[in-house]
């Protein structure tokens, strides 16, 4: 079976920088996966990774080990609008993804 | 226009009744998935379709039904609500080549509250 940890719950200050860590337990893996959502709204990809190592997409980077089984992604230079739950998701061997509970992200000023 | 729709948006019915939630897209993605989320229980998938020929049961289908009517409609349906399937649920899309990492594409979603 595949299963995913993460945190539930982060708070940083504006400014700040916050890393959101995952574990993972999966019986096949392709990827790993960071998905943000507002306020219930609909989740939005922020990056993927396939590969050992880190992928930066302006403000955010997200880092995978995949002989840890565990990645990260890292929000620098927080703005408030960057609170939100974060769902990490890892690619299965069907095509689909399977997703963590989420972090919620409160980025106080 | 919005690339992923769904219908209604928000929904109260009574338990033992049938409702049919809707999606729409215009991705011209061949994937489509349903999943309901529940607060801290993060996405949980019900049903997906890689085509329009098939469908396959996700980690909690029991109690839902689908159809994919054309590539781009895919419904959900609950033949008789209970209130523990009152949940915010979420149509997406995403492209057979698998794009960048399955990259999925939600819609707005659509709140329903079994009473």
């Amino acid at each position: 079976g595949q299963s995913l940890e993460q945190p539930s719950e982060v708070t940083a200050v504006e400014g700040a920088i916050v890393q959101i860590n995952c574990t993972y337990q999966t019986s096949g893996f392709y990827g790993l996966s960071w998905y943000q959502q507002h306020d219930g709204g609909a989740p939005t990809f922020l990056s993927y990774n396939a590969l050992d190592g880190l992928e930066e997409t302006g403000r955010f980077s997200s880092f995978l080990s995949r002989s840890d089984s565990y990645g990260y992604l890292l929000l620098q230079e927080l703005q408030m609008k960057d609170s939100a739950s974060y769902f990490c998701a890892v690619g299965d061997q069907g095509g689909k993804l399977i997703f963590g509970q989420g972090t919620e992200l409160s980025v106080k000023p | 226009d919005a690339d992923v729709t769904q219908t209604p948006r928000n929904r109260i019915t009574k338990t033992g009744k049938r409702i049919m939630l809707e999606c729409s897209q215009t991705k011209g993605h061949d994937r489509m998935y349903w999943y309901r989320q529940d607060p801290g229980l993060g996405l949980r998938l019900i049903y997906y379709s890689f085509d329009v020929k098939d469908i396959n049961k996700g980690e909690i289908s029991d109690g839902y039904s689908v159809s994919r009517q054309a590539q781009a409609k895919f419904s959900l349906s609950l033949e008789s609500a209970i209130p523990n399937q009152t949940a915010l649920y979420f149509c997406a899309t995403s492209d057979a080549g698998q794009g960048v990492g399955n990259e999925q594409f939600f819609g707005p979603g659509t709140r329903l509250t079994v009473l």
